[in-house]
């Protein structure tokens, strides 16, 4: 299975982006990377997927590097209500759960 | 906007009680799960179910059971609350993209 590394923690200024990356060296050609994210005490927000291609909506933008082997979210201009974990998955299930595997994320906090 | 809900938000109850956590999704998703969260801790995968009469074990070994008579229904029943089952416990649906879960604000459980 795909694992993904993340920094454990960022910070952020207020209006400034927020590049968050990350690794993900052992993924494979099927398989997509999933960002969500988890603002303290409730449920985690679906924020934006890709394969290859870099992905945009009105949350975020998804840079996924030519040989996939990292990626970075990019909230272009952070508020103080991004403050937030922030989970790179990797679709990994082989059994067709769709479990996610959430890990342990990349808390990023937004400073005024 | 996602349209998934959770009651009750709050329940602190007893040990021995016989608990219901409701969840219900008005976006017609034939996918629905029960994730489980410690405090601090990652979301792990408990129940899930594909459709209507379909219900499976998740990766984390639950005593909790569920029920999926209706597609936008899937309540998750504890027959004897303990200690032990105290966390907070989030409820998620997808559609035909199963890795694309919008999930609810979660209940919180506290057994005394």
């Amino acid at each position: 299975d795909a694992k993904t590394t993340q920094p454990t923690s960022m910070d952020c200024a207020e209006g400034r982006a927020a590049n968050l990356p990350c690794n993900h060296s052992t993924i494979s050609g099927n398989e997509y990377v999933y960002w969500y994210r988890q603002i303290h005490s409730q449920g985690p927000q679906y924020i934006i997927h890709g394969l290859k291609n870099n992905e945009t909506n009105e949350m975020a933008s998804l840079i996924i590097t030519e040989d996939r082997k990292s990626s970075t979210l990019i909230l272009p201009h952070a508020t103080l209500r991004d403050t937030a974990v922030y989970y790179c998955i990797v679709r990994v299930d082989r059994s067709n759960t769709g479990k996610l595997i959430f890990g342990q994320g990349t808390t990023l906090q937004v400073k005024p | 906007e996602a349209d998934i809900y959770q009651t009750p938000r709050y329940l602190v109850i007893g040990t021995g009680k016989k608990i219901t956590l409701e969840c219900s999704q008005t976006m017609g998703h034939d996918k629905m799960y029960w994730y489980q969260q410690d405090p601090g801790m990652e979301l792990h995968l408990i129940h899930y179910s594909y459709g209507v009469n379909s219900t499976e074990k998740g990766d984390l070994s639950s005593e909790s059971t569920v029920s999926r008579i209706r597609t936008e229904h899937f309540p998750l029943t504890l027959e004897s609350a303990r200690p032990s089952h105290t966390s907070q416990y989030l409820c998620a649906s997808s559609g035909f993209y199963r890795y694309t879960q919008y999930f609810g604000p979660g209940t919180r459980l506290t057994v005394l």
